[in-house]
């Protein structure tokens, strides 16, 4: 059964940093990219950033570009989210999410994790 | 630019079916989409990809109540037999070159 189970949420100050990790399980973690969605209280699904297999391919939601870092440990089966320079507008429920990889860009996104809320306030 | 586009909102009695529409923006016809299912309080949960002429493969354990269906630009889930829990938050979801990622804004259906 795959499974993906995000952590690392919490309260930070604006400016703060955070990380985030999901750790995958029930398939061959190596064989596919992994991805982060985030949703902010009420609103809807935004991407945020994917990363290919082998790492070869990494992208960014303009939102997020300079801020965040995707990164993953195949060895560990494990996706993180290096979280830096937090806004308000960050926060979120952040989702990893499953993809088989096309030329060079995720497809649909075919397993999701249950998310894990990260709030970003004074 | 590469944009999905959702009604917020649709209903349909229990027990009936309902057609929900996902358009792509002008140039990209032929792209194919994925929809999600997001149940309240809960994380989204994938339903099928769907191709430009309309074949489909679901995910894992998704009922035959779910069907997918494409005509030019518009991308439709189409969902029968409505039962209580199938009220919740559509998404359509697709790929490509810049943005490479794209959701729509969702479909809110109410089960009445």
């Amino acid at each position: 059964e795959v499974q993906l189970v995000e952590s690392g949420g919490g309260l930070v100050k604006p400016g703060g940093s955070l990380r985030l990790s999901c750790a995958a399980s029930g398939f061959t973690f190596s064989s596919y990219s992994m991805n982060w969605v985030r949703q902010a209280p009420g609103k809807g699904l935004e991407w945020v950033s994917s990363i290919s297999s082998s790492s070869s391919y990494i992208y960014y939601a303009d939102s997020v570009k300079g801020r965040f870092t995707i990164s993953r440990d195949n060895a560990k089966n494990s996706l993180y989210l290096q979280m830096n320079s937090l806004r308000a507008e960050d926060t979120a429920v952040y989702y990893c999410a499953r993809a088989e990889w096309l030329l060079s860009y995720p497809m649909d996104f075919d397993y999701w994790g249950q998310g894990t809320l990260v709030t970003v306030s004074s | 630019q590469l944009v999905l586009t959702q009604s917020p909102s649709a209903s349909a009695s229990l027990g009936a079916s309902v057609k929900l529409t996902c358009t792509l923006s002008s140039g990209h016809s032929s792209y194919a989409i994925a929809w999600h299912q997001q149940q309240p309080e809960k994380g989204p949960r994938y339903l099928m990809k769907l191709n430009s002429d309309g074949s489909h493969s679901k995910g894992d354990g998704i009922p035959d109540r779910f069907s997918g269906s494409s005509s030019g630009a518009e991308r439709y889930l189409t969902i029968s037999s409505l039962q209580s829990e199938d009220e919740a938050d559509y998404y359509c979801q697709t790929w490509g070159t810049g943005p490479h990622v794209v959701f729509g804004g969702g479909t809110k259906l109410t089960v009445l």
